[in-house]
Formats: structure tokens, C-alpha cells, sequence
């Protein structure tokens, strides 16, 4: 069975930084692209980051320069470390098991995890 | 690209037949997808490549489209269908989703 678990997540400071983690287990995390989605509260879903399977990143224009999304294979670990965070940041965040379809390098998002929560605030 | 969803809201009974409309600012193939939210859970995903329903959904849902209009349909409104639901193109980086719509009793 497919499980993702996220953690890391948490009251900080403007300015301050945060690592996320998600934990996968149930299928072979080394082959899978894997993105990361987050959701203010009473908003709608937004599209943060994106680690490939071969290894290539990408960011949404908001976080780009200050968030870095990266993975250990040996610990089935993704990661996302948010650095200079703002108001602007709290949200909800899934992590997501990609489902590739077409040549498309993203896919479908799976997100089979609760979130973890971060809220930056003074 | 921008996705607008319409509409917003609506309010529907179970048995119903309830049309959502995605429309994408220009064309994307048909990388579209969709998700279904419940209040305090993860978002479900639905449909992939506009019409294709991942496994385990049920057949009331469908996906149509290509290019920028896109639709997702439930032929047949069920108590356990009422949520919001996300469009989201996947053709090209920024990856984006439409502003949802919230389906109420």
C-alpha cells in the first residue's frame, strides 16, 4: 500500500525557515517524480514544487530562490526546505506521488497524505 | 496559464446530473486534471489526461475536452460527491489549478 507521510511542519517566524519532510513507503521511491502542493487556509491548491525522476527541479515563480525541494533515495525521503518565509507561506502541504501520463514530465498528483502544516507568523 | 472554473459554486440535490466547466487561457492538449477535496482531507485524484478516470472511481464521474474547455460531469449526484473539486494543467511549467468548485446540497 501506498503511504505518504509528511512532517516538519510548524509555528515560525517572517523571515525564519522550515524543512518539510515526506516519508514514502510501498513503492520504489527512486523511480517516481515526486511534488510537493500546498493550500493556504480557505484557499485553493497551489502547485509548489517538483522533483523528477531523473533527477530535474522545478518551482512556482512565489517560491522560487527560497524554497529548495530534494530527496534522500536511502531514507525513501522527500524533502523541502522553505527558507525567508512570509505570511504568505502558511498553508497546508501535501506531498504528492506524481502520475506520469504522455510526455508530460509532471502528471497527475496522488496526494495520499494528512499535510503538514506551516504557519509563519510573529 | 490560467484555469477559470465555473462555477464557483452550486447547489444540488442527490440524482442530480451536475457540469463543471474548466477553461484553460490557451490550449493544452487535453493535460488536464481533476480532484476532488473534502473538507480536512487531501485532495482525491480523479481524472487524468481530461477524460481518463484514475482506478477506483466511480463510472458517474466522466472527464470531456481538449484544447482550452474542458468539462467534468457526475451523471448521477451522490451524498458522498458533495466537495469541491480542482481542475489542473499539467502541459507546462508554472503548473496550475483552477479556483475550484464547491458542490453543496
Amino acid at each position: 500500500e501506498v503511504q505518504l507521510l509528511e512532517s516538519g511542519g510548524g509555528l515560525v517566524q517572517p523571515g525564519g525557515s522550515l524543512r518539510l519532510s515526506c516519508t514514502v513507503s510501498g513503492f520504489a521511491f527512486s523511480t517516481y517524480t515526486m511534488t510537493w502542493v500546498r493550500q493556504a487556509p480557505g484557499k485553493g491548491l497551489e502547485w509548489v514544487s517538483t522533483f523528477t525522476r531523473g533527477g530535474d527541479t522545478y518551482y512556482a515563480d512565489p517560491v522560487k530562490g527560497r524554497f529548495t525541494i530534494s530527496r534522500d533515495i536511502s531514507k525513501n525521503t522527500l524533502y523541502l526546505q522553505m527558507n525567508t518565509l512570509g505570511a504568505e507561506d502558511t498553508a497546508m502541504y501535501y506531498c504528492a506521488q506524481n502520475f506520469l501520463y504522455g510526455t508530460t514530465w509532471a502528471g497527475g498528483f496522488d496526494m495520499r497524505g494528512q499535510g503538514t502544516m506551516v504557519t509563519v507568523s510573529s | 496559464i490560467q484555469l477559470t472554473q465555473s462555477p464557483s459554486s452550486l447547489s444540488a440535490s442527490v440524482g442530480d446530473r451536475v457540469t463543471i466547466s474548466c477553461r484553460a487561457s490557451r490550449s493544452i492538449s487535453t493535460y488536464l486534471n481533476w480532484y476532488q477535496q473534502k473538507p480536512g482531507k487531501a485532495p482525491k485524484f480523479l481524472i487524468y489526461a481530461a477524460s481518463t478516470l484514475q482506478s477506483g472511481v466511480p463510472s458517474r464521474f466522466s472527464g470531456s475536452g481538449s484544447g482550452t474547455d474542458f468539462t467534468l460531469t457526475i451523471s448521477s449526484l451522490q451524498p458522498e460527491d458533495f466537495a469541491t473539486y480542482y481542475c489542473q494543467q499539467t502541459y507546462t511549467s508554472p503548473l496550475t489549478f483552477g479556483g475550484g468548485t464547491k458542490v453543496e446540497i
